[in-house]
Parts: structure tokens; C-alpha cells; sequence
């Protein structure tokens, strides 16, 4: 069974620090790795995914994360924080196999970011 | 490009009724599901479908049926609303053409309070 565990329910930084969102994982197979953004009454969106091909990952809006198999770890971050990046972020774990689409979910993280 | 929508948007019941919850995407994604999202839980699969007629139970199936006649709907029915099923319900959809890697794209949300 996977399963994903989000580091800090809630982060707030100001506007311009570092972001850092921390999610480590569990897989018995090499996983797919995934963040996802939730902006208040909105779905979820994708930020970005780890496919195996570059450990280091970019996505939308600067954000990028990295895969650390020795440590089972795909933290987000982010080097300047703006004010839109206030949201509720979610780590998610896919099994690598084929035939496998669902989604694990972590709890969540919700970044404030003060002016 | 209407993409995935829900309906309703928000929704107040009472204990014992029947509710049903739709979800309807444009794209003729294989991949559809439901999710529930609470404080502290993050989000959680209630079921999913990989195409028409074909459905399957996620983490939380209980209380929920589902049914999927169409490829662009997949209708959440709550036979018999309780309490504890107060969330907010998110659809997502998939292609369904890469496995693990597939990303999800989600509905804004149905906000159910059950009194």
C-alpha cells in the first residue's frame, strides 16, 4: 500500500521568503509523485509531477520539487513567496504500474503568506 | 471548453433523504472519480470508474453508490444522507492513457450539509 505524509499542516512564511512544503512517501513500487493546489473554493489543480525522467521537477508558478529516493521524499518549494500563493497544497502518490490511476492523497498543507 | 463540472454547487439536506450529486466532463475522459474532502483528512476516493459501466470502490465506499451509463456522467447518489457525510465532494477525471502518470483534473466542489 502507498500512502504520502505531509510535514506541517499549516506553513506561513512572509512575501519574498522560501517556500518550503514537505511530503514523504511510502511505495512498495517506484512511485509517481504529485502537488497539487487547492485556492480557496476552487478544485485542485496540478502543480507538477514526478515521472522518473528528472528528479528535479518544474512546474507552473515557480515552483519546483524534488525526488530523494534514499530519503522517500518529494518536497515543494519555491524561492520568492507571493501573496497568490496562498493556498492549500497536496501531496499525492501514484503506483508506477500500469494499470493503476487512483490517487493517495496526503492531509494537506495550508500556506499563508504575510505581507 | 466547459472542461468538468459539478452540480450543485452547494446542497443542504436532512438526515434519512436521498441526494445525488453530478458530475459531467467534456473531454470523453476514460477515468472518473469521486472524492470527499474533510478537515484533517485531506481528500479521500469514494469510488471511481475507468469507463462506461465499469465502477469500483475507493477508501470511504460506504453509504455511496455511483453509476456511470455515460462516459460524461458520473452521478454520486447518497441513498440515505447521515450526518458524517457532511464534506465537500470533488469529481476528477483522467484520459486514462498513462497509467500512473494520467493527471487528474478536478471539478470546483459540491459543498453537502447534512442536517
Amino acid at each position: 500500500a502507498q500512502s504520502v505524509t505531509q510535514l506541517g499542516s499549516h506553513v506561513s512564511v512572509s512575501e519574498g521568503a522560501l517556500v518550503l512544503l514537505r511530503c514523504n512517501y511510502s511505495s512498495s513500487v517506484p512511485p509517481y509523485l504529485f502537488w497539487y493546489v487547492q485556492y480557496p473554493n476552487q478544485g485542485l489543480q496540478l502543480l507538477l509531477k514526478y515521472t522518473s525522467a528528472a528528479t528535479l521537477v518544474k512546474g507552473i508558478n515557480g515552483f519546483e520539487a524534488e525526488f530523494k529516493k534514499s530519503e522517500t521524499s518529494f518536497h515543494l518549494t519555491k524561492p520568492s513567496a507571493h501573496m497568490s500563493d496562498a493556498a492549500e497544497y497536496f501531496c499525492a502518490v501514484s503506483d508506477s504500474g500500469g494499470s493503476n490511476y487512483k490517487l493517495t492523497f496526503g492531509k494537506g498543507t495550508l500556506l499563508t503568506v504575510n505581507p | 471548453d466547459a472542461g468538468i463540472t459539478q452540480s450543485p454547487r452547494y446542497k443542504i439536506t436532512e438526515t434519512g433523504r436521498q441526494v445525488t450529486l453530478m458530475c459531467h466532463q467534456t473531454w470523453s475522459h476514460s477515468y472518473m472519480f469521486w472524492y470527499r474532502q474533510d478537515l484533517g483528512h485531506g481528500l479521500r476516493l469514494i469510488y471511481y470508474s475507468a469507463a462506461a459501466d465499469i465502477t469500483d470502490k475507493g477508501e470511504v465506499p460506504d453509504g455511496y453508490v455511483v453509476s456511470r451509463s455515460k462516459t460524461e456522467n458520473f452521478p454520486l447518489t447518497l441513498e440515505s444522507a447521515t450526518r458524517s457525510q457532511t464534506s465537500v465532494y470533488f469529481c476528477a477525471s483522467s484520459a486514462g492513457l498513462a497509467g500512473g502518470l494520467d493527471t487528474q483534473y478536478f471539478g470546483p466542489g459540491t459543498r453537502l450539509t447534512v442536517l
